[in-house]
Parts: C-alpha cells; structure tokens; sequence
C-alpha cells in the first residue's frame, strides 16, 4: 500500500520561500512508471496541478506555467522523498498543498494528507 | 494549455436523483481523462481513469463516458455520502489541469 506523508510549516511571511515535503512508503521516488506531484486547493483557484517529478533513465521535471519562474520540486532518493519549494510567496499563494503520485495514463491515485499554508506577516 | 470547462458548478439534486457531470477539453485528449471527488478536509478520491475506468473500491452507481473533447461522469442513484465537488482532470499532456468542479449539494 502507498503512503505519503507531508511535512513542512503552515505559516509562511509573504515574500519568503514555501517548502514542503512528501515521505513515500510502499513506493519509490525512482520508480520508472511514476511521476511525483504537488496540487493545491483554494476557494478561489479549485485545484491546481503545480509541478511533478519523475525518473525514465534520468529526472524530469515540468511545471505549471502559473508558478514556472518560482517553482522547484526535487526528488530524494536517499530518503525516498520529493519536496516542493515555492519562492516569494504572497498571500494568494495561501492554500492547501498536496502532494500525489499519477502513473500514466490513470489520474492521481494516491494522496498525501495536505497542508495548509498561509501566507501572512 | 489544456483547458478544462466543467458544467454545471454547482447543481442540487435529493437523494435518489441520476445526476450528469460534464466536462469539456479545449483540445482532443483521446481518453486521457480522470474524475474525482473532493470532500471538505479530505484530499481527493479518484473515482475514474480513462474516461470510463473505474477505480477500485469506487461504487458502480458512478460511470464515465466519453472521449476526444467531451466527457461525462454520471451518478446513477445518489447516495448522501456523494454530496461532495466532482473534479475533472486531463492527464493527455503536463501541464496537467482540472475542471473548476462541480458542487453536488442536497436539495
């Protein structure tokens, strides 16, 4: 059975850096037929896909346009983790954050438990 | 990007009612299409992969159909445990997107 686990503050000043991270148990980051996502939800956006990581010979990354220029999501290998950093955050960053495991061509199958982050001084 | 027009974004329906999600790509993505139920304080449940795969443990009350640009996710008799917002989401192509949701409320 597949868990992730998420960790990582709920309270973040606006125009720092958001990092989160996502513990994978019964999986592997380096899984050849799985990608590594964070999606976030707000009352105002819906869900929102921001990014994924995955390995097929070497690692890649894509990333939702909407957070290109600030987003990074790296894979751990030696902990069997993947995390998100979202930098210069402002308060319409503020949601919850999830991150999920997708094995083409199904959907997101396996979720972490979320976090809320809100971005206020 | 792919983007993803689900109808209606909220609907109200008692229990017992056949409800009809539908959503729409602005693109063919063939079947690459998933459904979703998101309940407050939960994280999503994938409910069907593939336009019409469903998931395992998900009730047969829910179907998917359709492919190309235009899909639909039915609920056959509904059950009070299904009033929740319903999510469509392309896996054709990243960036991945997702419908606005639809809210499913009891009438």
């Amino acid at each position: 059975q597949v868990q992730l686990q998420q960790s990582g503050p709920g309270l973040v000043k606006p125009s720092q850096t958001l990092s989160l991270t996502c513990a994978i148990s019964g999986d592997s980051v380096s899984s050849d037929s799985a990608a590594w996502n964070w999606v976030r939800q707000s009352p105002s956006r819906g869900l929102e896909w921001l990014g994924r990581t995955y390995y097929r010979s070497k690692w890649y990354n894509d990333y939702a346009v909407s957070v290109n220029a600030r987003i990074t999501i790296n894979p751990d290998t030696s902990k069997n983790q993947f995390s998100l950093q979202l930098k210069s955050v402002t308060p319409e960053d503020t949601a919850v954050y999830f991150c999920a495991r997708t094995m083409t061509p199904r959907g997101f199958d396996y979720w972490g438990q979320g976090t809320l982050v809100t971005v206020s001084s | 990007d792919i983007q993803m027009t689900q109808s209606p974004s909220s609907l109200s329906a008692p229990v017992g009612d056949r409800v009809t999600i539908t959503c729409r790509a602005s693109q063919s993505i063939n079947n690459y299409l998933n459904w979703y139920q998101h309940k407050p304080g939960k994280a999503p449940k994938l409910l069907i992969s593939t336009a019409s795969s469903l998931e395992s443990g998900v009730p047969s009350r829910f179907s998917g159909s359709g492919s190309g640009t235009d899909f639909a996710l039915t609920i056959s008799s509904l059950r009070p445990e299904d009033f929740a917002t319903y999510y469509c989401q392309q896996s054709y192509t990243a960036p991945l997107t997702f419908g606005g949701g639809t809210k499913v409320e009891i009438k």
